[in-house]
């Protein structure tokens, strides 16, 4: 089945903590990204990826990291958490830059206390 | 500052009618328009897109709109079913189509 997978569903964790959220897709899609959704906000980008090691910063890429050393997985990286960190995040893949649908994967609730 | 806006939280239609979910834009560089479908507990799905050189897209009973001049476009969903009731998040992809922004969602509410 084709899809995008992310884990954990639900952490919480302390501020400071260094977190790994991972995100694979099985679609040999090019292009990953990952988004923060806030009450009020809506979804926001934090980084894409269009391919293997091309990594660029979206909208509020600060306080966040990613790689993207294979084509299929795509980890978001929380060198120290904070507060304001707390959210839901999903991760998105799509074929190529030039596609326009994404696939979601089903999110990832954190907190930071 | 949102580049992509959805004034209305949220919206109840009944069961066969009309319902029109609209979204304003600011950055005329978008190019394509998406509208994504997403229920709780699980990550949006798409649903329509339209390029921002064309002002109608049809699907089934899915129909986006989109006035350039007035900077806005509207999903209609006719007729409306239970199985609609959602929130729904429109999305603009920047001139690059590197990026994407989304508006804060409307919560559709279809009553049997």
């Amino acid at each position: 089945e084709a899809q995008v997978t992310q884990n954990p569903r639900y952490l919480i964790t302390v501020t400071g903590k260094k977190l790994t959220v991972t995100c694979s897709q099985n679609m040999n899609h090019e292009y990953m990204s990952w988004y923060r959704q806030d009450p009020g906000l809506g979804l926001r980008q934090i980084y894409y990826s269009m391919n293997v090691e091309v990594t660029d910063k979206g909208d509020v890429p600060e306080g966040y990291k990613v790689s993207r050393k294979e084509k299929r997985n795509f980890p978001l990286i929380l060198e120290s958490p904070s507060p304001n960190q707390t959210s839901l995040y999903f991760c998105a893949s799509s074929l190529s830059v030039y596609t326009i649908e994404a696939f979601f994967g089903q999110g990832t609730r954190l907190t930071v206390v | 500052d949102q580049q992509v806006k959805q004034n209305s939280p949220s919206l109840s239609v009944q069961e066969g009618r009309i319902s029109i979910l609209n979204c304003d834009y600011t950055n005329s560089m978008f190019d394509y328009f998406l509208w994504y479908k997403k229920y709780p507990a699980e990550g949006p799905t798409f649903l329509i897109s339209i390029s921002s050189i064309k002002d109608k897209n049809e699907d089934g009973r899915f129909t986006v709109f989109l006035n350039k001049s007035a900077k806005h476009l509207s999903l209609h969903i006719v007729p409306s079913q239970p199985g609609d009731s959602a929130v729904y998040f429109c999305a603009a992809r920047s001139g690059t189509g590197n990026q994407f922004y989304f508006g804060t969602g409307t919560s559709l509410t279809v009553i049997p």
